[in-house]
């Protein structure tokens, strides 16, 4: 079957860092998206893995084992304005109109 | 750069009520979708299209149906609005995959539709 576990929410600090994991179950895998979804917007994309390994975007970055069936989402100096849910998606390559299975998001609560 | 446009923003809608939310986008994208988001889950296909006059169901299409008669038009019909259809529905569009397996091509979404049926 197909699956994605995120944690439903975490709490950090502001100026700190903190790491979301996302688990996956697909029948193939062709890629993993991570979105960010502030409260009452929509989601904006923020970084893209498909092969394994960390890519890096400014204060964010991403990592990926497609072995493990595992990525995280990495925060660094943290801001008050990265309060906000963080959605992991995965393509499935069973599909071949490469449909998206999202996870229910985790939502991130930045403390001063 | 308008993107992704939707309309209503919100709306409420009475019980057996139809109503058309509204997706146009301006990026000249092949793929477009129809996603409905409840508190606290993740998001949920209910259509898809890949292009003018081609379209197919997601994960949760009863109770909706979609046209696709032009490039930037992908309107969703609610026939009989049921409460479990209060919701909030995004509508999306991405460019055609690359012919590198693997390649990024993202969602880009519009702001949402919040819809109340009472």
């Amino acid at each position: 079957g197909q699956n994605i576990d995120q944690p439903t929410e975490m709490t950090a600090t502001e100026g700190a860092i903190v790491q979301i994991n996302c688990t996956y179950q697909t029948s193939g895998f062709n890629g993993l998206f991570w979105y960010q979804q502030h409260a009452g917007e929509a989601p904006t994309f923020l970084s893209y893995n498909v092969l394994d390994g960390l890519e890096e975007k400014g204060r964010f970055s991403s990592f990926l084992s497609r072995s493990k069936g595992y990525s995280y989402l990495l925060l660094k100096e943290l801001q008050m304005k990265d309060s906000a849910s963080y959605l992991c998606a995965v393509r499935d390559m069973q599909d071949s109109n490469y449909q998206l299975i999202w996870g229910a998001g985790t939502k991130l609560i930045i403390k001063p | 750069n308008a993107g992704v446009t939707q309309t209503p923003k919100f709306r409420i809608l009475k019980i057996g009520q139809s109503m058309t939310l509204q997706c146009t986008q301006d990026m000249n994208h092949n793929y477009m979708y129809w996603y409905r988001q409840d508190p606290g889950m993740g998001l949920k296909l209910i259509y898809y299209s890949v292009g003018a006059g081609i379209t197919d169901k997601g994960e949760v299409p009863n109770g909706y149906n979609v046209s696709r008669s032009t490039t930037e038009d992908f309107p969703l019909r609610l026939e009989l609005a049921a409460p479990s259809q209060t919701s909030v529905y995004f509508c999306a569009s991405r460019n055609k995959q690359g012919t590198r397996v693997g390649s990024n091509q993202p969602q880009h979404f519009g702001d949402g539709t919040r819809l109340s049926i009472l």
